[in-house]
């Protein structure tokens, strides 16, 4: 069966420092890959999409890249974190972009 | 752009009652999918709806997607203390188009 793996589950980080996000998937090939944001409280807010090796979508103009350097590889970037990058960062997998999203259970990110 | 609007935003109940929650757009999807998060946790995907007035159950839960594909609601039956979480709804319009959340429902369960 698929499993997705996110890590680290929690991380506090200085502003102004960079960040390195890993969310790998296994037991599937070539899946469509997502990064989510979800703030205290709220819904989710998709930041990246990726439909395969390098090829990334960005949804949302901000301080964060992506990239998928294999194919069930999905990183979270910053060179540089600002306070309102603080949130609670989840990473999902599709088997095509119709087919339901299924999650990781996330990386709770603190900016100081 | 598109928007859902999921209500109620929290509910108290206490254990053994039933549940319903439901979410509606401006805009038409082709696809209605259910998930529940808990604490520290990504959510889980509950039930998946991909046609106009389907009715889908998931043990006690109980789902479907509304005739006019605009909405979707969440029934949850003989309510448990395990059942407590944030559900979100979530729809596709269908093809490469990308998935819209709802603000979720608090679910709190006074045993």
């Amino acid at each position: 069966s698929q499993t997705i793996h996110q890590w680290p589950a929690t991380l506090v980080q200085p502003v102004g420092s960079p960040l390195s996000l890993e969310c790998t998937v296994e037991g599937t090939s070539n899946p469509n890959l997502y990064w989510y944001r979800q703030a205290a409280g709220r819904g989710l807010q998709l930041l990246f999409y990726s439909v395969g090796i390098g090829q990334i979508s960005s949804e949302v103009p901000q301080n964060l890249s992506a990239s998928r350097p294999q194919d069930r590889q999905f990183i979270l970037s910053s060179k540089k974190l600002l306070l309102s990058d603080s949130g609670f960062y989840l990473c999902a997998w599709s088997v095509t972009l119709q087919q339901p999203q299924h999650f990781g259970d996330g990386t709770r990110l603190s900016i100081l | 752009g598109q928007q859902l609007n999921q209500s109620p935003q929290s509910m108290f109940i206490q254990e053994g009652e039933d549940v319903s929650m439901n979410c509606t757009s401006s805009s038409i999807f082709n696809t209605w999918l259910w998930y529940k998060q808990e604490p520290g946790e990504g959510p889980v995907l509950l039930i998946a709806l991909y046609k106009a007035g389907e009715l889908t159950s998931n043990g006690r839960l109980t789902a479907q997607f509304g005739i006019t594909r605009k909405d979707s609601f969440l029934n949850i039956s003989a309510s448990i203390p395990s059942d407590v979480g944030i559900y979100f709804c979530a729809g596709q319009l269908g093809g490469a188009q990308k998935l819209v959340f709802g603000q979720g429902t608090r679910l709190t369960i006074n045993p």
